[in-house]
């Protein structure tokens, strides 16, 4: 079946750090990733949709220059934030869409990476 | 805007018996409706995927309905077993938004041996 990571799967940092998270599709070429950002006992918000070889789409409220998207092929996506803040502790999660079953449009989601800012 | 709402939030039943899910959404021009279970701390698996063109899937114990006209899905899972433990959300992709999913608060299902 169709395989999403992401790493790391957990990343403690200090306050004012840049933090790195990959979005990897294993088997199968992705056009298309979307990131999702879920606090404790909620569900989940989609941040912005990623798309190869183009800039990043973002949700209304999503500060573009505080959490950048890169989708520089079509199995990597990644989302950085820069100068974290506690507030930006959450738990990340990742989505692709498999470019095969475009017309399906069933999203494959990744594992999470919880981030904590001291 | 596509609202989304799961009910109930939480539910605890024995083993054996049969799971009744819900999920409403307030906008009906859908493109498709997806089911998932999340355990703690972990990311989504996905369950079943109903095209807006569909009625229902299955896929083993699990059976999932779609009234578009209503604006409703259910997600029937059979003999319940205590690994069927987990939260469970549905997320819904607009026909104008095709490929962003609007989530569900999700249901917290816990099933006791």
């Amino acid at each position: 079946g169709a395989v999403v990571s992401q790493h790391p799967s957990w990343v403690i940092c200090k306050s004012g750090t840049s933090v790195k998270i990959e979005c990897r599709s294993l088997d199968f070429q992705a056009t298309t990733m979307f990131w999702y950002r879920q606090f404790p006992k909620q569900s989940l918000m989609l941040m912005a949709t990623s798309n190869e070889g183009s800039k990043a789409t973002y949700e209304q409220g999503v500060e573009k220059d505080k959490f950048l998207i890169n989708h520089a092929s079509l199995t990597l996506s990644t989302l950085t934030v820069t100068s974290a803040h506690p507030e930006d502790s959450s738990f990340y999660i990742c989505s692709a869409r498999d470019k095969g079953l475009a017309g399906v449009g069933e999203q494959f989601f990744g594992p999470g990476t919880r981030l904590t800012v001291l | 805007k596509q609202e989304v709402t799961q009910i109930p939030a939480a539910l605890s039943v024995p083993e054996g018996e049969n799971l009744v899910l819900n999920c409403s959404f307030t906008d009906s021009a859908i493109y498709n409706l997806q089911w998932f279970r999340q355990d703690p701390g972990k990311g989504l698996t996905s369950l079943l995927l109903i095209q807006s063109s569909q009625r229902e899937q299955t896929s083993g114990r699990l059976n999932a309905s779609l009234d578009k006209s209503s604006g409703r899905s259910t997600l029937y899972i059979a003999a319940s077993q205590p690994g069927d433990s987990a939260t469970y959300l549905c997320a819904v992709s607009g026909a104008r938004s095709w490929g962003k999913f609007q989530f569900g608060a999700g249901t917290q299902v816990v099933v006791t041996p």
